[in-house]
């Protein structure tokens, strides 16, 4: 079956412009996570939904950066005014059941993001 | 919060050896420890995982074990093959809903 896509699977963005990253997880998945990978690194947490509920945004750099999921299925991670430091990949990664669980997560192919 | 450290960084095999990959966390809270290899320009792929019931678990050629009291667990690859080459991470979970700390990653290279 059709696992999680995302789209741009490449960016690149001017210091200063507006990018908005997109997720398509896996159909009937409760849970949807974003994280973000810089080079040579793990990934690191940003935020996370269940359903169209943003119950955690701990993660998130900066108030430029900006998560939405508003009918429980395709997410957009937006991020304002991108820095040279926001250069990553950020990944998306959906799981079926929310709540208190440690389901499997699967990830999608992330999207690279480049700001010069 | 959690942190999750893994060595080595990188390991280089043979074809046909095995490999140990090693990690520690820091939340004794953590129940979840699951273990993803990344390919070149995809996403991190599940390969195994291990809650905190058990001490143990395989598939075919991979192994995790999980050593609650010293926190630490440990990713074992047998009989190893070229297509094993990526990178590894390990990662632990206390969740509440399931929210993953990763480690810093190994690249393993199995030469043929």
């Amino acid at each position: 079956g059709a696992g999680v896509s995302q789209s741009p699977r490449y960016k690149v963005a001017k210091r200063g412009q507006d990018v908005a990253l997109r997720c398509d997880p896996i159909s009937g998945h409760v849970s949807l996570f974003w994280y973000q990978q810089a080079l040579g690194q793990g990934p690191e947490f940003l935020t996370y939904f269940q359903n169209e509920a943003q119950l955690d945004k701990s993660g998130l750099p900066s108030d430029r950066f900006f998560a939405e999921r508003p009918e429980g299925s395709v997410s957009t991670l937006k991020i304002q005014r991108t820095q040279q430091e926001d250069s990553a990949v950020y990944l998306c990664a959906s799981s079926l059941i929310g709540g208190p669980s440690t389901d499997t997560q699967y990830f999608g192919p992330g999207t690279r993001l480049t700001v010069l | 919060g959690e942190n999750v450290e893994q060595h080595p960084s990188t390991l280089s095999v043979q074809e046909g050896d095995s490999a140990v990959i090693k990690c520690t966390y820091s939340d004794s809270a953590s129940n979840y420890f699951p273990w993803y290899k990344q390919e070149l320009g995809k996403g991190p792929q599940l390969i195994i995982d291990i809650r905190s019931n058990v001490g143990e678990k395989k598939d075919q050629r991979i192994a995790v074990t999980l050593n609650k009291t010293a926190k630490h667990f440990s990713l074992h690859i047998t009989e190893t093959q070229p297509e094993d080459s990526a990178v590894y991470f390990c990662a632990a979970s206390k969740g509440s809903y399931g929210k993953l700390t990763f480690g810093q990653g190994t690249i393993l290279t199995v030469h043929p």
